[in-house]
């Protein structure tokens, strides 16, 4: 099945900074999700990205389908924004997510 | 999208009961999907609950330990069956939704087995 790689596995930064998140996977996909773990374990939709550039605020993603990617952008982080952010994809069309380990932000003030 | 609600959001139980775990949506959907994420780990799906049929299991998970039921499109539940310790995890709900498909998930159930 697809493989799903996230880079970096941590990532201490200080309020405000930037940072660049990102997702690998093994194969074609037709779509790829990026979520939001809080601290007390809900998992937030952030964006659904097969493919091009989305923003939702301080947050931008995009996924290079060609090139097997997706990258999440936080700029002018916030103490909230800490938690664990984990991409996914299908393992084939309108099937389960596999999830990748995640990247684990930690967002000091 | 979706409003998933789940229940109980935690509970702390003893070794060698069982709990269930129930899932809601506030509208009709064709598959239901139940994951596992354990203790500092990424998410794991348990199975998929199809209405109208038996669930499909995903590869080291079994219908004795965690028998699932989806009596209509809107409803699940997910029993965890003879705890243990190891069964310490973050059990989820999500759901497909809307043209796109996207996945969407309930707040989750922390269980913890003493």
């Amino acid at each position: 099945g697809i493989q799903v790689e996230q880079s970096p596995p941590d990532l201490i930064l200080q309020e405000g900074a930037n940072s660049t998140l990102r997702c690998n996977f093994s194969d074609s996909v037709n779509n790829l999700q990026w979520f939001h773990q809080n601290p007390w374990g809900q998992l937030i939709n952030l964006f659904y990205i097969p493919s091009g550039t989305k923003q939702n605020g301080r947050l931008s993603a995009t996924t290079v389908a060609t090139e097997r990617y997706s990258l999440l952008y936080i700029s002018s982080s916030q103490t909230t924004d800490s938690g664990v952010y984990f991409c996914a994809v299908p393992q084939t069309s309108g099937s389960r997510l596999t999830f990748g380990e995640g990247t684990q932000l930690t967002v000091n003030p | 999208s979706a409003v998933i609600s789940q229940k109980p959001s935690r509970d702390i139980c003893q070794r060698g009961t069982s709990l269930t775990i129930q899932c809601q949506v506030d509208s009709q959907v064709t598959m239901m999907f139940w994951y596992r994420q354990q203790p500092g780990q990424s998410l794991t799906l348990i199975a998929t609950a199809n209405q109208g049929s038996e669930a499909t299991y995903e590869s080291g998970f079994v219908i004795d330990k965690f028998p699932i039921s989806r009596p209509n499109l809107t409803f699940s539940t997910l029993t965890v069956s003879n705890m243990s310790p190891e069964d310490s995890s973050i059990y989820l709900c999500s759901v497909r939704t809307g043209a796109e498909g996207a996945q969407h998930f309930g707040d989750g159930t922390r269980l913890s087995i003493l």
